[in-house]
């Protein structure tokens, strides 16, 4: 059984600080994780994905998240906030197999403060 | 564009009264699935499909109902919908069902049943 757990439900940052959004996921196998973003009244978009390739897997808008099997983490970062990043932010884990069971985190959201 | 459209995007209901929430998207993907968004708790998958004709429960499927006729549709339908089905959705589609594939989001459809 896989499972993700985001460790914050609110992270507040100023403008021009550092991002760090934290995820921890559980998975019998070798997953695939995504990040996606949520600005206040759209769908989700796909930041970034890690497929088993690079552990370092860098997105769209500056974002980027390192793989790390023995912490089974998955945390995303920024170096520095924009107020256009206030957003809630979901970590999908995915297990391998013929078809997608994907479980989503229960979210983050950013805010920036100017 | 390719793009996941859903309609309404906005639906206020009474119990009981049938209704359908369409999703369709351009992209020619094979897999859809349905997901619904509730405050702490991340999204939760409804159903999903692999294929046209080959449909199948998420992790709460209970008072809803899907159908896969044509591969670019994949309506939602709640035969007498209840309060505790007000609720934000989200349908989404990837070129396959395997991990691997990120999913795109349709804008949501916020549902309220009084």
């Amino acid at each position: 059984a896989q499972s993700v757990t985001q460790l914050d439900s609110h992270v507040s940052v100023s403008e021009g600080t550092p991002v760090l959004l934290r995820c921890n996921y559980s998975s019998s196998y070798s997953p695939s994780l995504f990040w996606y973003v949520q600005h206040p009244n759209k769908g989700l978009q796909l930041l970034l994905k890690y497929t088993s390739a690079a552990t370092l897997v860098k997105g769209i808008n500056g974002f980027e998240a390192e793989f790390k099997k023995s912490e089974t983490s998955f945390h995303l970062t920024k170096p520095s906030a924009h107020m256009s990043d206030a957003a809630e932010y979901f970590c999908v884990v995915s297990d391998p197999g013929g078809y997608q069971k994907v479980t989503f985190g229960t979210g983050t959201k950013l805010q920036v403060i100017p | 564009e390719a793009q996941v459209t859903q309609n309404p995007r906005y639906l206020i209901t009474v119990t009981g009264k049938k209704l359908t929430v369409t999703c369709s998207q351009n992209m020619n993907h094979e897999y859809m699935s349905w997901y619904r968004q509730d405050p702490g708790l991340g999204l939760r998958q409804i159903y999903y499909s692999m294929n046209v004709e080959v449909t199948d429960k998420g992790d709460v499927p209970e008072g809803y109902k899907v159908s896969r006729k044509e591969k670019r549709n994949f309506p939602l339908i709640l035969e007498s919908p209840s309060p505790n089905q007000t609720s934000l959705y989200f349908c989404a589609s990837s070129l396959s069902g395997y991990s691997y594939n990120e999913q795109f989001f349709g804008p949501g459809t916020r549902l309220t049943v009084l």
